[in-house]
C-alpha cells in the first residue's frame, strides 16, 4: 500500500463548478499535512497547510480526519487558472521531517 | 532572485557521461533535498541533508551521489549517466519538521 494515495483523475469540470479531491495516508503518526499545486513541467508550490480543525483560504477549503486518515481539498467556483495537478503531502512523525508526496490529482477546468 | 535556484534548467547528455546538477538557496534553511519526478511515478526522494555534515540516502539513491558544500549549496551528481535517469529533477529546502518545502524550478535532464 502506498503511503499517500490519491485518485489520479483527470477531473474535467466546467468553470464555476465545485470539485473535491480526496487523499488517504497510511502512517497514523503523521503530524503535518499539506496540499501542493503543480503546473505542467513546473515545480510544486505550497497551496495550503491542512489543520485538524479544517481551514479555508478563499475558494479553497482543506479538511483533515485523523481517525480515518483522510485529507480533502474542496475548490469552489473553479477558474480556468485552477487547472493543474494537486499533490497531497504528509509529514510522518517518525521520518525526520521528510515529506511524502501523493502522485497527484489532475484537474482540468473547461470554459 | 528565486529562493531556490537550480542549474542548469535543461541538459542533454550522453550515456556514460558524468553530470552535476547544482542547487543553491537563500532561505537560510538547514534541510535540503533532491527529488526526481517521472510521469506516473510522482516525486521520489534521491538524497537529503539536514546540515552540512549530514547526508542521507533516499528511496532511489543508486547511481547518484551528492555533496553539501555549504548550508546554501547542495549538488547532485550522476557518475555515469544512463537513459533511465532521464527525468525532471527538483531540489527543495525546508525549515524543519512540520514545515513545507520550497522547491527550485527544476532541471530537465535527458540522457541519450
Amino acid at each position: 500500500r502506498k503511503e499517500v494515495e490519491q485518485d489520479p483523475g483527470p477531473f474535467n469540470v466546467p468553470e464555476g463548478a465545485t470539485v473535491a479531491f480526496n487523499c488517504t495516508y497510511s502512517n497514523s503518526a503523521s503530524q503535518s499535512f499539506f496540499w501542493y499545486r503543480q503546473d505542467c513541467r513546473k515545480e510544486p508550490k505550497l497551496l495550503m497547510s491542512v489543520y485538524s480543525s479544517g481551514n479555508e483560504d478563499g475558494r479553497f477549503t482543506a479538511q483533515l480526519n485523523r481517525a480515518s486518515q483522510y485529507i480533502s481539498l474542496l475548490i469552489r467556483d473553479s477558474k480556468l487558472s485552477d487547472s493543474a495537478t494537486y499533490l497531497c503531502v504528509v509529514n510522518p512523525y517518525n521520518q525526520g521531517g521528510k515529506l511524502i508526496f501523493g502522485q497527484g490529482t489532475e484537474l482540468s477546468v473547461k470554459p | 532572485d528565486a529562493d531556490v535556484t537550480q542549474t542548469p534548467r535543461n541538459r542533454i547528455t550522453k550515456t556514460g557521461k558524468r553530470i552535476m546538477l547544482e542547487c543553491s538557496q537563500t532561505k537560510g534553511h538547514d534541510r535540503m533535498y533532491w527529488y526526481r519526478q517521472d510521469p506516473g511515478l510522482g516525486l521520489r526522494l534521491i538524497y537529503y541533508s539536514f546540515d552540512v555534515k549530514d547526508i542521507n540516502k533516499g528511496e532511489i539513491s543508486d547511481g547518484y551521489s551528492v555533496s553539501r558544500q555549504a548550508q546554501a549549496k547542495f549538488s547532485l551528481s550522476l557518475e555515469s549517466a544512463i537513459p533511465n535517469q532521464t527525468a525532471l529533477y527538483f531540489c527543495a529546502t525546508s525549515g524543519g519538521t512540520g514545515y513545507g518545502y520550497t522547491f527550485g524550478s527544476g532541471t530537465r535532464l535527458t540522457v541519450v
